[in-house]
């Protein structure tokens, strides 16, 4: 079975452009997660969807979106990058997001650099 | 949600038993214990999870008090594959994923 995919994997932008991620989950998963992970921050929640809606949501500012499409792909989308934005972005995905055995897989990630 | 604390960095040798402890105080009813390896430049995968008591799968053990204020996750035997980051987390069981990773802690093993 195939591993959840992420494109691009390296991508450049420069302040104050606008970036679209995309995730291909695991086959039969309806779960897909989102995570920036920094140095100085760690791995910080991004947002959950589930059946193309999004059901939690973690602190950031509205500049960061995501969407899922019913084949439960799902893109995530920043706007007006800033410096800051530089991070590894991980997609996971899990079956049903719900009780015990709620394992995520993690994706190999998409490194966005601003510059 | 519960915030985890665990040790920054852990040192060992190959074929020790490592215990890394992880705490987090504020825990939920609804709430499991997973913990996650990760490798760099890849993202994390899964070990183990648990609610209480004790859960054991072909990697690791699971340890965690009747209170479950904290828990110790077990790696018997380390190899030189093993030094990775570790995270101790708490998910939260109410219909999806809203997870708060902790720092993680480094574990460097040695031969």
């Amino acid at each position: 079975k195939a591993g959840v995919t992420q494109t691009p994997r390296y991508l450049i932008k420069t302040r104050g452009q606008q970036v679209t991620l995309s995730c291909s989950p695991i086959s039969g998963h309806r779960s897909v997660s989102w995570y920036q992970q920094t140095p100085g921050q760690g791995l910080q929640f991004l947002f959950e969807y589930f059946s193309e809606t999004q059901r939690n949501k973690g602190n950031f500012p509205g500049r960061f979106s995501g969407r899922q499409f019913s084949n439960s792909r799902s893109e995530m989308n920043v706007s007006t990058l800033e410096l800051g934005d530089s991070a590894l972005y991980l997609c996971a995905s899990s079956l049903v997001g719900r009780g015990a055995n709620n394992e995520q897989f993690f994706g190999p990630g998409t490194r966005l650099t601003v510059l | 949600l519960a915030k985890t604390t665990q040790p920054i960095s852990m040192d060992s040798y190959e074929g020790q038993e490592v215990n890394i402890t992880c705490s987090h105080n504020n825990i939920a009813t609804n709430d499991y214990i997973t913990w996650y390896q990760q490798f760099p430049s890849q993202g994390p995968r899964f070990i183990i999870q648990g609610y209480k008591t004790k859960v054991t799968n072909e990697v690791a053990s699971l340890f965690i008090p009747a209170d479950r204020k904290s828990s110790t996750l077990s790696l018997p035997r380390v190899s030189l594959s093993d030094t990775a980051v570790y995270y101790c987390l708490v998910v939260v069981n109410t219909g999806g994923f809203k997870t708060i990773f902790g720092a993680g802690t480094r574990l460097f093993v040695k031969a």
